[in-house]
């Protein structure tokens, strides 16, 4: 089973700061990693998959980078909608993994 | 607009089995892959189970395989999901997912979730 370690497990940022999440895979998963936000009572919602491709209706302020092991995900000038939980997410191979999850918080 | 309602979920003791369904509408069921993801209270997400469109795979995480069954019936545009032998950690939200239009095994579209709770 792969392992996905997402990093730091809180970012504390200020609405229009640049925020910067990573998730780290224990094997390489090649360019099959997903991110997810997820606000409280909702259900997650994918911006990026393929590492860098952004799902329909994603702003562009959400970018992915990364591949084999190493990913980022950046939100370029935060947005005061945009703080809540994110996940990464493999699927490069079964069984399909998530990470712990991350939390983006306002300062 | 694509909805998924999932539903069947309710307190049961250790040991004791659930169907859980997922009502899908908005989109041609029978082209996408389905998949249910829990997440437990307060915790992270888990995926559980992933079914191929019309059945040709079906996969399971190993903290289910052998208690728990993923169908679907494109007829009736519904994905289920038969949980046996249910543990305490078994316990939380229970979601169907839509495979990405773009791309298998990541999911676009979720439902609101039913609550498993297993206790005595």
């Amino acid at each position: 089973e792969i392992v996905l370690t997402q990093s730091p497990a809180t970012l504390s940022l200020s609405p229009g700061e640049r925020a910067t999440l990573s998730c780290r895979a224990s094997q390489s998963v090649n360019s099959y990693l997903a991110w997810y936000q997820q606000k409280p009572g909702q259900a997650p919602r994918l911006l990026i998959y393929d590492a860098s491709k952004r799902a329909t209706g994603i702003p562009a302020r959400f970018s992915g980078s990364g591949s084999g092991t190493d990913f980022t995900l950046t939100i370029s000038s935060l947005e005061p909608e945009d703080f809540a939980i994110y996940y990464c997410q493999q699927r490069n191979n079964w069984p399909i993994t998530f990470g712990q999850g991350a939390r983006l918080e306002i300062e | 607009e694509v909805q998924l309602v999932e539903s069947g979920g309710g307190l049961v003791k250790p040991g004791g089995s659930l169907r859980l369904s997922c009502a899908a509408s908005g989109f041609t069921f029978s082209g996408y892959n389905m998949n249910w993801v829990r997440q437990a209270p307060g915790k992270g997400l888990e995926w559980v189970a992933s079914i191929a469109s019309y059945s040709t795979y079906i996969y399971y995480a190993d903290s289910v395989k052998g208690r728990f069954t993923i169908s679907r019936d494109n007829a009736k545009n519904s994905l289920f999901l038969e949980i046996n032998s249910l543990r305490a950690e078994d316990t939380a939200v229970y979601s169907c997912a839509r495979d990405s239009r773009n791309s298998y095994a990541y999911f676009d579209y979720w439902g609101q979730g039913t609550l498993v709770t297993v206790s005595s």
